[in-house]
């Protein structure tokens, strides 16, 4: 069965500190990876996904195969970046769902 | 303008009642889906529905029975809600394509239940 697993509950970084949320995936098949994140008070937002190899608000993420990995990372985390991230793994076909990892709260202390 | 809206916004009810929330998205989408998000922020999917059809229900207690009358709605109801029932209610919509990695769902901003 599909699980995404978030290590880290709570991280607490400084403001201009490389920032790295851990995601593993445990899937047999290609997966489709996400990042989503929520802001204190707002809803849950698509961050980037594996597919599009993008950068976002200055996040990557890397998809790593050979260590089932998705870890999220920041050269220099900024004071708006504190918020909870969610890893998700997106199973494709005609019953597609989203699996979720249990979330990293990011705290970036001034 | 809202693309993906819930109400209520917070819900306060006693045990062994009936409620229900709505959900609308204004997307065009086909899919929606219901989330619950319990205490310590954990997410997990409940429902989702293509075109006003059920296609994940992931063994949701039958005390819960999302019904979508069109495609741009699907509203979620609770019969004799339970202490455990309280959490945030997510619900979210996509335009999947089969096999396709650019799906993303959007979601609305969320209901506080809260059973006393």
């Amino acid at each position: 069965a599909q699980r995404v697993t978030q290590p880290e509950k709570l991280l607490s970084v400084f403001k201009g500190a490389p920032v790295e949320l851990k995601c593993n995936y445990s899937y047999s098949g290609s997966p489709e990876l996400f990042w989503y994140v929520q802001y204190s008070r707002q809803r849950l937002q698509l961050l980037l996904r594996h597919i599009s190899r993008e950068s976002i608000k200055g996040f990557t993420a890397d998809l790593n195969k050979g260590e089932t990995s998705f870890h999220l990372k920041k050269p220099f985390a900024q004071e708006e970046d504190s918020a909870m991230y969610y890893c998700a793994l997106g199973l494709g076909g005609s019953n597609y769902k989203l699996t979720f990892g249990k979330g990293t709260l990011l705290t970036v202390n001034p | 303008d809202t693309a993906v809206s819930q109400t209520p916004k917070y819900l306060v009810t006693q045990m062994g009642n009936d409620k229900s929330i709505k959900c609308e998205q204004n997307l065009g989408h086909d899919t929606m889906y219901w989330y619950k998000q319990d205490s310590k922020k954990f997410l997990k999917i409940m429902f989702s529905y293509n075109n006003k059809e059920l296609i994940i229900n992931e063994t949701v207690p039958n005390r819960f029975s999302p019904k979508s009358p069109d495609k741009a709605h699907l509203n979620l109801h609770i019969n004799s809600l339970e202490l455990g029932d309280s959490a945030v209610y997510f619900c979210a919509s996509s335009q999947e394509k089969a096999f396709s990695s650019y799906n993303e769902q959007f979601f609305g901003p969320g209901t506080r239940l809260t059973v006393l």
